[in-house]
């Protein structure tokens, strides 16, 4: 089953600050969050399992909720690089397999 | 290290025909993977492969197969190419190693039906 994100998208002005959100109806294993600019290939950012900890990339932090199968990725003081779709990859079970979501289109303006 | 390498990185396909794409990584990862992304979209998953020899069906395998001889290389068959399979189409490959690694993509074929 897919993942939902929401916000579908976001628009922001440099500086501000960020929620995407990603939820399964299913028991997840793992999350994985990947940024995909125009044309290029998705970009992986981290992952958060199961019993672990809130994970950090620079500036750009995440978070698995387990009660709720929900993951937040938090993204503050943005920058112009930050533009992307931003996708969440769920496992379930210890499948090594990832059912991403329909993405989250993030816009970072001067 | 190259990473993950896709090939061709354009084509286009009449109606019917029939192609494989390519896919070969330098990273000695066990666990491959094939995804298509239609525009505006996400990833879909649509087969992948656990070693040499090992392969299963994931999201959307209609019209597809694969096969996995190699550790490295990972090629996805098109049989009679229809309309619906234009996308970009994405291979990818991890370890196996617990907890479980990232998937490093390659730079996608882009593939269009007419």
């Amino acid at each position: 089953q897919q993942p939902v994100q929401s916000p579908q998208a976001v628009i922001l002005r440099e500086g501000e600050d960020a929620v995407i959100n990603c939820s399964s109806s299913k028991a997840l294993y793992s999350v994985h969050w990947y940024r995909q600019k125009h044309g290029e290939a998705p970009v992986f950012l981290m992952i958060l399992l199961k019993g672990g900890e809130q994970m950090r990339h620079e500036k750009i932090s995440a978070s698995f909720n387990e009660k709720k199968q929900q993951s937040s990725l938090y993204l503050t003081a943005s920058q112009l690089s930050y533009s992307g779709t931003y996708f969440c990859g769920t496992e379930v079970y210890s499948s090594y397999k990832l059912i991403f979501g329909s993405g989250t289109r993030l816009l970072v303006r001067p | 290290n190259a990473g993950v390498t896709q090939t061709p990185k354009f084509r286009i396909l009449k109606i019917g025909q029939s192609m494989t794409l390519q896919c070969t990584q330098d990273m000695n990862h066990n666990y491959m993977y094939w995804y298509r992304q239609d525009p505006g979209m996400g990833l879909k998953l649509i087969y992948y492969s656990v070693g040499a020899g090992i392969t299963d069906k994931g999201e959307v395998p209609n019209g597809y197969n694969v096969s996995r001889s190699t550790t490295e290389d990972f090629p996805l068959r098109l049989e009679l190419a229809a309309p619906s399979q234009t996308s970009v189409y994405f291979c990818a490959s991890s370890s196996d190693t617990r907890p479980y690694q990232p998937q490093h993509f390659g730079d996608g074929t882009r593939l269009s039906i007419l």
